[in-house]
């Protein structure tokens, strides 16, 4: 079955970039959609389609999908941007599949 | 405005069937291309995708949980229902409906409601 391999948690300082990583086996060829989850709260939809943001997302949440790994990349972090970050596909063997969902700290 | 709001037990048995409700408003459950999805989270754990249903009426299944589960709707009372049979523990999760968008968003999930904590415990 498929598999989507990502880091357990990635830490960033304010206002710097943070870069989420999103692995499988030729993820490029897939749709990729990013998920955020902020403590207690629903999940959100930021990117979907690899690159595409919802409407009300800000332009600071950006997603691309060349290859084998598949990258979402939030710049000028705030405080506000600490969350988990869930990656998401579909798979003909493993139905909608959701990423580890790893923890973003703001420093 | 789209929303979705779920309703069910908060406790279930273990060997109980479990019924979820899902309620939305804002978009229609048998026209446009879009649908309701099923996704779950154990506590301090990954989010699971459990079942969807479209406009059309055609479901989808998880693999692993499709001899348990099962997807249906109410049109004409814009609710989708969830069933699962032989609850066990491990299925202690917060229980999420999504609307689910075909075309230029290829399956994503763009709404979500707030979520239903169901506890599995004798």
């Amino acid at each position: 079955s498929y598999e989507l391999t990502q880091p357990h948690s990635v830490s960033v300082a304010t206002t710097q970039m943070a870069r989420i990583t999103c692995g499988g086996d030729n993820i490029g060829s897939k749709a990729v959609h990013w998920y955020q989850q902020k403590p207690g709260q629903d999940p959100v939809l930021v990117i979907y389609s690899d690159s595409n943001r919802p409407s009300g997302i800000p332009e600071r949440f950006s997603g691309s999908n060349p290859g084998n790994t598949t990258t979402l990349t939030v710049s000028r972090i705030e405080a506000g941007d600490e969350a988990d970050y869930y990656c998401q596909v579909w798979d003909s063997s493993s139905d909608h599949l959701f990423g580890g969902g790893p923890k973003l700290t703001v420093l | 405005q789209v929303t979705l709001k779920e309703s069910g037990p908060v406790l279930v048995k273990p060997t109980e069937t479990l019924t979820l409700t899902c309620t939305v408003s804002g978009f229609s459950l048998s026209n446009g291309r879009m649908g309701v999805s099923w996704i779950r989270q154990p506590p301090g754990k990954a989010l699971e995708w459990l079942a969807h249903i479209f406009s059309n009426d055609e479901k989808f299944c998880s693999t692993s949980l499709k001899s348990r589960l099962t997807i249906s709707r109410d049109t004409s009372n814009s609710q989708v229902v969830l069933t699962m049979t032989n609850m066990d523990p491990v299925d202690t999760a917060t229980y999420y409906c999504a609307r689910i968008l075909e075309g230029d968003y290829r399956d994503s999930f763009d709404v979500w409601g707030q979520g239903t904590m169901v506890t599995v415990s004798s």
